[in-house]
């Protein structure tokens, strides 16, 4: 069950310049899309979140973009820094309450 | 900042023992999760949990699990008898009523081990 896709399990920048963290769904239904950050054993993280009536959100250096047609979205992180290396999950819900489905995870590694 | 806990941080026990993990969500939250992560695999819903009922449950959740919340700030995971592939991250989320129930709030997680 691949409802939520990161197909890029690692990624590593230049402190500096900019993180972009791909993520694909499949379920039509999903109506919320977040993304969270992890550390070792630590739970995850609420970064940034996007409505499905929106196709951009924006949180100082975060920005979440969402193509609905293309069923894609992306975080991008500009500029990254070495405090921004961890693990990344995109998740996806259909909005309210209902459950958070995750994605696998791309970690980033910023190099100073 | 308001936070979840979650005690305790390591749980080891027996197959077959019982097991109760603990979560305390952020006080003005209405809307409770558990979601569990086995090494090396995606974090997978289990439960979610609201007005002292179940909204709903994954398959993952049989028989052996429930949920309680025994008091005004504490929601608790209980698996009845432990299993070697329970062994897993458990992680408690709650969420916002009105306009922020879509955002979950993680804890730090459970690590369970059983032997």
């Amino acid at each position: 069950d691949q409802q939520v896709k990161q197909n890029s399990p690692s990624l590593s920048v230049q402190e500096g310049r900019i993180s972009i963290l791909n993520c694909d769904y499949t379920n039509s239904m999903f109506d919320y899309f977040l993304w969270y950050k992890k550390y070792p054993a630590e739970g995850p993280t609420f970064l940034i979140s996007i409505s499905s009536i929106k196709d951009k959100n924006e949180d100082g250096r975060f920005t979440v973009f969402l193509n609905k047609s293309a069923k894609h979205l992306s975080l991008h992180i500009v500029p990254s820094q070495p405090g921004d290396s961890a693990v990344y999950f995109c998740a996806a819900s259909g909005g309210g309450y209902q459950k958070v489905t995750f994605g696998t995870g791309t970690k980033l590694q910023v190099i100073p | 900042e308001p936070e979840v806990t979650q005690t305790p941080s390591h749980q080891v026990t027996q197959m077959g023992q019982e097991v109760i993990l603990r979560c305390v969500p952020i006080s003005n939250h209405l809307y409770f999760y558990w979601y569990r992560q086995i090494l090396g695999q995606k974090v997978e819903f289990l439960v979610s949990f609201y007005n002292n009922e179940i909204s709903e449950k994954s398959e993952i959740f049989d028989d052996q699990f429930s949920v309680e919340r025994p008091d005004g700030s504490n929601f608790t995971l209980k698996i009845r008898s432990t299993k070697l592939e329970d062994s897993a991250m458990y992680f408690c989320a709650s969420s916002a009523p009105g306009r922020d129930t879509d955002t979950q709030y993680f804890g730090p997680g459970t690590r369970l081990t059983v032997l």
